[in-house]
Protein backbone atom coordinates (compact mmCIF):
# COMPACT_ATOMS: atom_id res chain seq x y z
CA UNK A 1 0.00 0.00 0.00
CA UNK A 2 1.07 3.53 -1.08
CA UNK A 3 2.16 5.12 2.18
CA UNK A 4 1.11 8.62 0.83
CA UNK A 5 -1.56 8.97 -2.19
CA UNK A 6 -2.33 12.02 -4.38
CA UNK A 7 -4.93 12.04 -7.32
CA UNK A 8 -5.03 13.25 -10.13
CA UNK A 9 -1.36 11.97 -11.04
CA UNK A 10 -1.71 14.67 -13.71
CA UNK A 11 -4.17 17.03 -14.50
CA UNK A 12 -4.20 19.03 -17.70
CA UNK A 13 -6.87 22.47 -17.67
CA UNK A 14 -7.82 25.61 -18.99
CA UNK A 15 -7.07 28.71 -17.62
CA UNK A 16 -9.89 30.33 -15.45
CA UNK A 17 -10.94 26.54 -14.39
CA UNK A 18 -11.13 25.23 -10.65
CA UNK A 19 -9.39 21.99 -9.97
CA UNK A 20 -8.59 19.85 -6.85
CA UNK A 21 -6.29 17.70 -5.77
CA UNK A 22 -6.73 14.51 -3.36
CA UNK A 23 -3.77 13.48 -0.65
CA UNK A 24 -4.41 10.61 1.93
CA UNK A 25 -2.16 8.85 3.74
CA UNK A 26 -2.13 5.55 5.62
CA UNK A 27 0.97 5.91 8.61
CA UNK A 28 -0.85 7.51 11.00
CA UNK A 29 0.96 10.63 11.11
CA UNK A 30 -0.93 13.53 12.84
CA UNK A 31 0.58 16.32 10.22
CA UNK A 32 0.21 16.80 6.33
CA UNK A 33 1.71 19.44 3.92
CA UNK A 34 1.28 20.81 0.56
CA UNK A 35 4.25 22.23 -1.13
CA UNK A 36 4.36 23.33 -5.04
CA UNK A 37 7.78 22.13 -7.33
CA UNK A 38 8.19 24.70 -10.21
CA UNK A 39 9.78 24.44 -13.55
CA UNK A 40 13.36 24.97 -11.65
CA UNK A 41 12.82 22.11 -9.15
CA UNK A 42 12.53 24.36 -6.29
CA UNK A 43 10.35 23.11 -3.79
CA UNK A 44 8.46 25.58 -1.60
CA UNK A 45 5.91 24.71 1.39
CA UNK A 46 2.39 25.92 1.03
CA UNK A 47 0.38 24.66 3.84
CA UNK A 48 0.57 22.23 6.58
CA UNK A 49 -2.08 21.05 8.56
CA UNK A 50 -1.60 19.10 12.15
CA UNK A 51 -4.56 17.43 13.64
CA UNK A 52 -6.78 19.33 10.90
CA UNK A 53 -6.01 22.47 12.32
CA UNK A 54 -3.28 25.06 10.05
CA UNK A 55 -0.31 25.89 11.07
CA UNK A 56 1.57 26.63 8.55
CA UNK A 57 0.47 28.86 6.03
CA UNK A 58 2.94 30.26 3.18
CA UNK A 59 2.30 33.65 0.93
CA UNK A 60 -0.19 31.61 -1.37
CA UNK A 61 -2.65 33.23 -3.68
CA UNK A 62 -5.89 32.89 -1.84
CA UNK A 63 -7.39 31.05 -5.02
CA UNK A 64 -5.63 28.18 -2.99
CA UNK A 65 -7.71 26.51 -0.41
CA UNK A 66 -6.68 23.47 1.47
CA UNK A 67 -8.82 21.30 3.69
CA UNK A 68 -8.19 18.39 6.10
CA UNK A 69 -11.62 16.41 6.39
CA UNK A 70 -9.54 14.68 8.89
CA UNK A 71 -5.79 13.78 10.16
CA UNK A 72 -6.01 11.21 7.03
CA UNK A 73 -6.73 13.88 4.09
CA UNK A 74 -5.33 16.76 2.91
CA UNK A 75 -6.76 18.37 -0.01
CA UNK A 76 -5.95 21.50 -2.30
CA UNK A 77 -8.59 23.32 -4.35
CA UNK A 78 -7.52 25.25 -7.05
CA UNK A 79 -10.14 28.80 -8.06
CA UNK A 80 -9.39 30.28 -11.33
CA UNK A 81 -6.10 28.79 -12.04
CA UNK A 82 -3.38 30.34 -14.07
CA UNK A 83 -1.01 29.91 -16.25
CA UNK A 84 1.92 30.29 -13.21
CA UNK A 85 -0.32 27.67 -11.58
CA UNK A 86 1.69 25.07 -13.83
CA UNK A 87 4.15 23.35 -11.50
CA UNK A 88 3.95 19.75 -9.52
CA UNK A 89 2.17 20.08 -6.20
CA UNK A 90 3.21 17.56 -3.65
CA UNK A 91 1.65 16.15 -0.63
CA UNK A 92 3.60 15.14 2.24
CA UNK A 93 2.35 13.44 6.08
CA UNK A 94 4.50 13.74 9.04
CA UNK A 95 4.57 13.03 12.45
CA UNK A 96 4.78 16.83 14.45
CA UNK A 97 8.42 16.65 16.64
CA UNK A 98 8.09 12.80 17.40
CA UNK A 99 9.70 11.71 20.07
CA UNK A 100 13.39 12.37 19.06
CA UNK A 101 11.91 16.03 17.89
CA UNK A 102 12.50 14.79 14.31
CA UNK A 103 10.30 16.04 10.99
CA UNK A 104 10.56 13.30 9.16
CA UNK A 105 8.38 14.30 6.44
CA UNK A 106 7.08 11.33 3.65
CA UNK A 107 6.20 12.70 0.59
CA UNK A 108 3.70 11.17 -2.16
CA UNK A 109 4.42 10.73 -6.14
CA UNK A 110 2.92 14.27 -6.95
CA UNK A 111 0.42 15.78 -9.08
CA UNK A 112 1.91 17.46 -12.01
CA UNK A 113 -0.50 20.02 -13.30
CA UNK A 114 -0.37 21.92 -16.53
CA UNK A 115 -2.69 25.06 -16.79
CA UNK A 116 -3.32 25.95 -20.75
CA UNK B 1 14.89 35.68 0.33
CA UNK B 2 16.77 32.07 0.10
CA UNK B 3 17.51 30.94 3.87
CA UNK B 4 18.87 27.88 2.28
CA UNK B 5 21.78 28.10 -0.46
CA UNK B 6 22.81 25.04 -1.91
CA UNK B 7 25.57 24.47 -4.72
CA UNK B 8 26.37 23.55 -7.25
CA UNK B 9 23.05 23.25 -9.30
CA UNK B 10 24.77 20.36 -11.06
CA UNK B 11 27.30 17.67 -10.50
CA UNK B 12 28.99 14.92 -13.26
CA UNK B 13 30.96 12.18 -11.24
CA UNK B 14 32.41 9.02 -12.71
CA UNK B 15 31.35 5.80 -11.10
CA UNK B 16 33.42 5.30 -8.13
CA UNK B 17 34.02 8.46 -7.58
CA UNK B 18 32.57 10.87 -4.72
CA UNK B 19 30.05 13.22 -4.54
CA UNK B 20 30.17 16.72 -2.53
CA UNK B 21 27.11 18.68 -2.62
CA UNK B 22 27.35 22.10 -0.44
CA UNK B 23 24.58 24.03 1.82
CA UNK B 24 24.58 26.66 3.79
CA UNK B 25 21.49 28.34 5.80
CA UNK B 26 20.89 31.90 7.81
CA UNK B 27 18.57 31.23 10.36
CA UNK B 28 20.26 29.99 13.65
CA UNK B 29 16.80 28.74 14.98
CA UNK B 30 16.96 26.06 12.38
CA UNK B 31 17.73 22.81 14.33
CA UNK B 32 17.30 19.69 11.70
CA UNK B 33 18.95 19.23 8.70
CA UNK B 34 17.47 16.88 6.62
CA UNK B 35 18.90 15.71 2.63
CA UNK B 36 16.38 13.96 0.41
CA UNK B 37 16.67 12.40 -2.55
CA UNK B 38 14.26 12.78 -5.85
CA UNK B 39 14.20 10.64 -8.42
CA UNK B 40 12.55 11.76 -11.72
CA UNK B 41 8.82 11.55 -11.42
CA UNK B 42 8.82 10.29 -7.69
CA UNK B 43 8.49 12.61 -4.42
CA UNK B 44 11.40 13.53 -2.31
CA UNK B 45 12.69 11.12 0.04
CA UNK B 46 14.46 10.97 3.22
CA UNK B 47 18.22 10.28 2.50
CA UNK B 48 19.63 11.40 5.99
CA UNK B 49 19.47 13.88 8.52
CA UNK B 50 21.74 15.73 11.02
CA UNK B 51 21.16 17.67 14.23
CA UNK B 52 23.49 20.40 15.28
CA UNK B 53 25.25 19.02 18.27
CA UNK B 54 27.23 16.53 15.91
CA UNK B 55 29.52 17.09 13.26
CA UNK B 56 28.94 14.19 11.18
CA UNK B 57 27.01 11.76 10.44
CA UNK B 58 27.51 8.60 8.19
CA UNK B 59 24.86 5.96 6.57
CA UNK B 60 26.57 3.49 4.56
CA UNK B 61 28.09 5.33 1.66
CA UNK B 62 26.31 8.87 2.48
CA UNK B 63 27.95 11.27 4.80
CA UNK B 64 26.95 14.32 6.19
CA UNK B 65 29.25 16.97 7.38
CA UNK B 66 28.34 19.58 9.61
CA UNK B 67 29.81 22.89 10.87
CA UNK B 68 27.67 25.11 12.95
CA UNK B 69 29.90 28.12 13.58
CA UNK B 70 30.33 28.54 9.83
CA UNK B 71 26.21 27.51 8.85
CA UNK B 72 27.28 24.84 6.20
CA UNK B 73 26.98 21.51 5.77
CA UNK B 74 27.46 19.21 3.01
CA UNK B 75 26.31 15.83 1.73
CA UNK B 76 29.53 13.08 0.73
CA UNK B 77 28.59 10.41 -1.41
CA UNK B 78 31.11 7.66 -1.70
CA UNK B 79 31.89 5.27 -4.22
CA UNK B 80 29.18 6.89 -6.33
CA UNK B 81 27.01 4.72 -8.39
CA UNK B 82 24.68 5.57 -11.73
CA UNK B 83 21.50 4.36 -9.43
CA UNK B 84 22.66 7.65 -7.17
CA UNK B 85 21.74 9.58 -10.17
CA UNK B 86 18.96 12.13 -8.74
CA UNK B 87 18.25 15.02 -7.70
CA UNK B 88 19.59 16.22 -4.20
CA UNK B 89 17.70 18.71 -1.92
CA UNK B 90 19.12 19.73 1.51
CA UNK B 91 16.54 21.21 3.68
CA UNK B 92 16.92 22.88 7.38
CA UNK B 93 13.77 22.98 9.87
CA UNK B 94 13.28 24.41 12.98
CA UNK B 95 11.39 23.23 16.08
CA UNK B 96 7.89 23.68 14.73
CA UNK B 97 8.35 21.57 11.58
CA UNK B 98 8.76 23.95 8.86
CA UNK B 99 11.38 22.56 6.38
CA UNK B 100 13.24 24.91 3.90
CA UNK B 101 14.68 23.27 1.36
CA UNK B 102 17.89 24.45 -0.52
CA UNK B 103 17.44 24.46 -4.66
CA UNK B 104 18.72 21.21 -5.17
CA UNK B 105 21.44 19.46 -6.87
CA UNK B 106 21.01 17.47 -10.32
CA UNK B 107 23.73 14.63 -10.15
CA UNK B 108 24.38 12.42 -12.89
CA UNK B 109 26.97 9.33 -12.12
CA UNK B 110 28.16 7.94 -15.63
CA UNK B 111 29.05 4.39 -15.85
Amino acid sequence: DTAVSQTPKYLVTQMGNDKSIKCEQNLGHDTMYWYKQDSKKFLKIMFSYNNKELIINETVPNRFSPKSPDKAHLNLHINSLELGDSAVYFCASSLHLDRDRLNIQYFGAGTRLSVL
Amino acid sequence: QQQVKQSPQSLIVQKGGISIINCAYENTAFDYFPWYQQFPGKGPALLIAIRPDVSEKKEGRFTISFNKSAKQFSLHIMDSQPGDSATYFCAASTSYGKLTFGQGTILTVHP
